[in-house]
């Protein structure tokens, strides 16, 4: 089946040590998105790609930093993880500009320690 | 301020009520989305209104949307213990989608 993938499930990292998230496609979509998710809360755009397009949301840190290499795959990259970075780290895509509906992965949650 | 406020944030209720969640704003949408986030997982689309007064069923779930496409509602005849998650509504801006605050739902058996 066509889906998003994110890996790993659960990543467990230490207060300031870089860490990478990843994020795979099958459905050739054109769009991909970042979220970050905290307990109870809806999910909060960090960054989007149209293409190979970068597109940041105004108010997301340069701690967080993103790739695309190609079609299927994007990555999110913390640089100096904090404390307040542990959350719920959602991948999502859609298939064109403009398309009201996206498709979720099923999230790496982060824990700092 | 949010643009999309839910109501209520939290919800807790027995296996076979009734319970209705809404979606409000003061700005005017061409459609809207509600998503269902199940613990641990991301979020599923569950439902797309795009008419004014339009009324879409999903087995025991009842989407409306407002006359004026400004607010939404969803009910939940006969809730089951499945039903436990994170709603959310949601618009659409060009390239990304606007959350609304959400409503946690459990539903104890």
């Amino acid at each position: 089946d066509a889906m998003v993938i994110q890996n790993p499930r659960y990543q467990v990292t230490q207060f300031g040590k870089p860490v990478t998230l990843s994020c795979s496609q099958t459905l050739n979509h054109n769009v991909m998105y970042w979220y970050q998710q905290k307990s109870s809360q809806a999910p909060k755009l960090l960054f989007h790609y149209y293409d190979k397009d970068f597109n940041n949301e105004a108010d997301t840190p340069d701690n967080f930093q993103s790739r695309r290499p190609n079609t299927s795959f994007c990555f999110l990259d913390i640089r100096s993880p904090g404390l307040g970075d542990a959350a719920m780290y959602l991948c999502a895509t859609s298939g064109f500009r403009g398309s009201v509906e996206q498709f979720f992965g099923p999230g790496t949650r982060l824990t700092v320690l | 301020t949010q643009l999309l406020e839910q109501s209520p944030q939290f919800l807790s209720i027995q296996e076979g009520e009734n319970l209705t969640v809404y979606c409000n704003s003061s700005s005017v949408f061409s459609s809207l989305q509600w998503y269902r986030q199940e613990p641990g997982e991301g979020p599923v689309l569950l439902v797309t209104v795009v008419t004014g007064g339009e009324v879409k069923k999903l087995k025991r779930l009842t989407f409306q949307f407002g006359d004026a496409r400004k607010d939404s509602s969803l009910h939940i005849t006969a809730a089951q213990p499945g039903d436990t998650g994170l709603y959310l509504c949601a618009v659409s801006n060009t390239d990304k989608l606007i959350f609304g605050t959400g409503t946690r739902l459990q539903v104890f058996p």
